[in-house]
């Protein structure tokens, strides 16, 4: 069964910095993608960014950049210019054979 | 307009009740799924719909019973739960593929009494 591990349950990063959110999986498939889901106190899910395996280019969305370790089975959510507004719970998630997994999250905090 | 609306917000029921959650999508997908959340777990896959058909019961305990009369529309019916059913409920839909994001409504809190 694939894992997708979050290590940091809580993160905070000075308005305008930049943070790193760190994810690991677990699979022994080769074609599948990640994702990066916000949820912030509405409660929505929001898809962040999203990367697919097979490609080795790290996918990039405006401030929201992704780092693909794929041997590695890592795959890191970089924001840089951090804003009030990200602050959110943040879910990396793993999808293969119609099935999404999620980690436990991990909750980031921005600091004016 | 978040595309996945679902139905109602807040829920408070006891545990001898019958009560439904509802989710409607309106983004054309043909996919829908029913996710529990609860605090410091990872999201619980509870029920997946494809094409109308369901594909997934991921050993989810009778008391919920999931419905999908159409592509646009997915139930949960609640009957005799526990209090440890108390939980976020998230809906979402997708299209039929593994490229395609899921898409979430913004959940019903559900507490059981």
């Amino acid at each position: 069964a694939q894992t997708v591990t979050q290590s940091q349950p809580e993160m905070s990063v000075q308005e305008a910095e930049t943070v790193t959110l760190s994810c690991t999986y677990d699979t022994s498939e080769s074609d599948y993608y990640l994702f990066w889901y916000k949820q912030p106190p509405s409660r929505q899910m929001i898809l962040v960014i999203r990367q697919e395996a097979y490609k080795q280019q790290n996918a990039t969305e405006n401030r929201f950049s992704v780092n693909f370790q794929k041997a590695a089975k890592s795959f890191s959510l970089k924001i840089s210019d951090s804003q009030l507004g990200d602050a959110a719970m943040y879910f990396c998630a793993y999808r293969s054979a119609g099935y999404l997994t999620f980690g436990t999250g991990t909750r980031l905090t921005i600091i004016p | 307009e978040t595309g996945v609306t679902q139905t109602p917000r807040h829920l408070v029921m006891g545990m001898t009740n019958k009560k439904s959650l509802k989710c409607e999508q309106h983004l054309g997908h043909n996919a829908m799924y029913w996710y529990k959340q609860s605090a410091k777990k990872p999201l619980e896959l509870m029920f997946v719909y494809s094409l109308e058909e369901r594909v997934e019961n991921n050993s989810v305990p009778s008391r919920f019973s999931p419905e999908c009369p159409n592509s646009s529309h997915l139930f949960l019916h609640l009957h005799t739960l526990q209090p440890e059913d108390s939980a976020l409920y998230l809906c979402a839909s997708s299209l039929v593929g593994d490229n395609s994001p899921l898409h979430f409504g913004n959940g019903t809190r559900l507490t059981v009494t």
